[in-house]
């Protein structure tokens, strides 16, 4: 079966720097997303990585290794607008989009 | 650009009535999903569309569940008859491509949270 394991939920203070993990098992692998989801509102894409390594994008930065079917998005200099639920997503190797259970992420101040 | 447009937001409605959910996709964009998400369940693909044709409906749950695409600017997905355990947020989504493509994320609309009591 395809599976995404994601933590449930977690927490960090504002201004510290804080890694939601995402591991895999898909039947083949054509890239990985990460969204954004603020509660009662729709998932906006944050990151999309299809290589091995580092992708980063202001605060946030997303890593991929494809040997351990592994990701982890960062997000450095934390602000309250930051607690929201972030989804991890890959793509198989029939292109279909298979979704994690989403971390929940609460900014304390 | 208006981004992808759903309607109604709200939607409250007795056990076995018919409900239907509207999408208006972003120009452009040939790709059209339909996801549902409970917290039970979290995001669960329905049917897709690529070019006004429905590709992959296995995700529909059962008979009572339909959805059409009768151009590229607008969806509907309708539920006949309605029951309680249909109550869940539903996204409709767009985009360029296929998913595999760093230029294709999904760009999804703002949700109808459907309540059957």
């Amino acid at each position: 079966g395809q599976n995404i394991d994601q933590p449930t939920e977690m927490t960090a203070t504002e201004g510290a720097i804080v890694q939601i993990n995402c591991t895999y098992q898909t039947s083949g692998f054509n890239g990985l997303f990460w969204y954004q989801q603020h509660a009662g509102e729709a998932p906006t894409f944050l990151s999309y990585n299809v290589l091995d390594g580092l992708e980063e994008k202001g605060r946030f930065s997303s890593f991929l290794s494809r040997s351990k079917g592994y990701s982890y998005l960062l997000l450095k200099e934390l602000q309250m607008k930051d607690s929201a639920s972030y989804l991890c997503a890959v793509v198989d190797s029939n292109y279909q989009l298979i979704w994690g259970a989403g971390t929940k992420l609460i900014i304390k101040p | 650009d208006a981004g992808v447009i759903q309607s109604p937001r709200h939607e409250v409605t007795e056990m076995g009535q018919e409900v239907t959910l509207r999408c208006k996709p972003i120009s452009g964009h040939d790709y059209l999903f339909w996801y549902r998400q409970t917290m039970m369940r979290g995001l669960e693909l329905l049917i897709y569309f690529n070019n006004n044709v429905p590709i992959d409906d296995s995700g529909m749950p059962e008979d009572r569940f339909s959805a059409k695409m009768p151009n590229a600017s607008f969806s509907t997905l309708k539920i006949q008859p309605s029951e309680p355990r249909d109550s869940a947020v539903y996204f409709c989504a767009s985009s360029q491509g296929r998913e595999s493509s760093y230029n294709s994320p999904l760009h999804f609309g703002n949700g109808t949270r459907l309540t059957v009591t």
